[in-house]
C-alpha cells in the first residue's frame, strides 16, 4: 500500500529554521520525482520545490536560497529544510510524488508551519 | 512566468454537469493535471495528462484541452463533489497551479 506520512512543522519565529519530513512506503523515493507544495491560509496551492531521480533540485523563486530539499534513500524519506523563515512562509506544506506526465500523486496529509513572533 | 487562469467559482445543480475552465498561453501544448481539494484535506489528483483518470476516480470526471483552455467536466454532480479544483502544468522547470475554482453543488 502506498503511504506518504509527514512530520515536523509547528510554530517558529521569523528568521528561524524548521525541517519537514515525509516518510514514504509503497514506492521508492529515489526512483521518483518528489515535490513540496504549500498552501497559505485561505489561499491556493503553490509549488515549492522538486528533487529529481538523479538528485538535482529546483526551487520556486520565493524560497530559493532559503529552503533545501533532500532525501535519505536508506530511510525512503524526503526532507525540506527551511531557513530564514518569514511570516509569509506560513502555510500547510504537502509533500507529493510528482511527474511531468502523471501529475502529483499521492500527497501527504500536510503539516502546518506558522511563522510568527 | 507562466500563468493559469480559473474562474473563482462555479455552481451546478445536483445531478447536472459542471464545467471548470483553465486558461493559459498555448495550454494545448502542455500536459494539464487537475486536483480536487475538499475542505481540510490534501489535494487529490482527478485528471492527469489532459484526459486520463487515475484509478479510483469516477468516470463522471473527464478532461479535455483546446489551444487556449483546458476543461474539467463533472457529470451528474453530487454533493460530495463540492470542493476546490486546481489545474496544473509544468513550464520552464517549474510547476504552475491555477488559482483554484470553488465548485458549489446546489
Amino acid at each position: 500500500e502506498v503511504q506518504v506520512l509527514q512530520s515536523g512543522g509547528g510554530l517558529v519565529r521569523p528568521g528561524g529554521s524548521l525541517r519537514l519530513s515525509c516518510s514514504v512506503s509503497g514506492f521508492i523515493v529515489s526512483h521518483s520525482y518528489m515535490t513540496w507544495v504549500r498552501q497559505a491560509p485561505g489561499k491556493g496551492l503553490e509549488w515549492v520545490s522538486v528533487i529529481y531521480t538523479g538528485g538535482s533540485t529546483h526551487y520556486a523563486d520565493s524560497v530559493k536560497d532559503r529552503f533545501t530539499i533532500s532525501r535519505d534513500n536508506s530511510n525512503n524519506t524526503l526532507y525540506l529544510q527551511m531557513n530564514s523563515l518569514r511570516v509569509e512562509d506560513t502555510a500547510v506544506y504537502y509533500c507529493a510524488k510528482g511527474g511531468l506526465l502523471t501529475g502529483f500523486d499521492p500527497w501527504g496529509q500536510g503539516t502546518l508551519v506558522t511563522v510568527s513572533s | 512566468s507562466y500563468e493559469l487562469t480559473q474562474p473563482l467559482s462555479v455552481s451546478v445543480a445536483l445531478g447536472q454537469t459542471a464545467i471548470i475552465t483553465c486558461g493559459g498561453h498555448n495550454i494545448g501544448s502542455k500536459n494539464v493535471h487537475w486536483y480536487q481539494q475538499r475542505p481540510g484535506q490534501a489535494p487529490v489528483l482527478v485528471i492527469y495528462r489532459d484526459t486520463s483518470r487515475p484509478s479510483g476516480i469516477p468516470e463522471r470526471f473527464s478532461g479535455s484541452t483546446s489551444g487556449v483552455a483546458a476543461t474539467l467536466t463533472i457529470s451528474r454532480a453530487q454533493a460530495g463533489d463540492e470542493a476546490d479544483y486546481y489545474c496544473q502544468v509544468w513550464d520552464s522547470s517549474t510547476w504552475v497551479f491555477g488559482g483554484g475554482t470553488k465548485l458549489t453543488v446546489l
